[in-house]
């Protein structure tokens, strides 16, 4: 069974930091991973799409790579603003059969910029 | 511009009352779920429809039922509300498969049940 998992659960840093988050997944055999983030109390917002065969994927000044073999993707955030505070999620597309048409999600990670 | 829309952003309901919550995708979508969210648990899928009238359990069904009598409409029913199916309820929508295909969400609802 698929298993994403997100650390850290919470990060707090100063405006103008460049961050990474993470996100670990046990099962490689997937379609693609997508992030999204979302605002207290709101729905989720699509940030970027990875398929398995790409390696990078680029949204202004967000970078999130994937690296299927070893179960790992990064979102990178450059020059972060307050206006990033937001919960992050990061969930994966199964491959495999059984594996439906379901996402896997991560339990995200917190994100506080402070001024 | 991509879209979809929740009946209601919060809802506040009794014990035992029939409950629905409804969601519009104006994207021709095929595919449309239905989860909740719970702190600590995460999002839990209860149930997708893969077409009009298709549907198929997630991981929570009990409880609830769903119906998809047009594509772009998908409705969760809670038959008898109780107290732990207060949560937030979140719907989203993707195309038919295919590698790359964004799944979107809507805004929630905050379903409270008394």
């Amino acid at each position: 069974k698929q298993e994403v998992t997100q650390i850290p659960a919470a990060l707090s840093v100063p405006e103008g930091e460049n961050l990474v988050l993470n996100c670990s997944f046990t099962d490689s055999a997937i379609y693609n991973l997508q992030w999204f983030r979302q605002d207290p109390g709101k729905g989720l917002t699509s940030l970027l799409l990875i398929q398995s065969s790409q390696r990078e994927q680029t949204s202004g000044r967000l970078n999130a790579s994937l690296d299927k073999s070893s179960g790992r993707s990064t979102l990178y955030i450059a020059a972060s603003q307050p206006g990033d505070s937001a919960t992050y999620l990061c969930a994966v597309k199964n491959a495999r059969t059984g594996g439906g048409n379901k996402l896997t999600f991560g339990t995200g990670t917190q994100l506080k910029v402070e001024l | 511009d991509v879209k979809v829309t929740q009946s209601s952003r919060y809802l506040v309901k009794r014990t035992g009352e029939k409950v629905f919550l409804e969601c519009v995708q104006d994207m021709d979508h095929e595919n449309m779920f239905w989860y909740r969210q719970d702190p600590g648990l995460g999002l839990r899928l209860i149930y997708f429809s893969y077409d009009v009238k298709m549907k198929e359990k997630g991981d929570i069904p009990e409880g609830y039922s769903v119906s998809r009598e047009k594509k772009e409409r998908f409705s969760l029913i809670l038959e008898s509300a109780s107290t732990n199916q207060t949560s937030m309820y979140l719907c989203a929508s993707r195309r038919r498969e295919g590698v790359y295909n964004e799944q979107f969400f809507g805004p929630g609802t905050r379903l409270t049940v008394l």
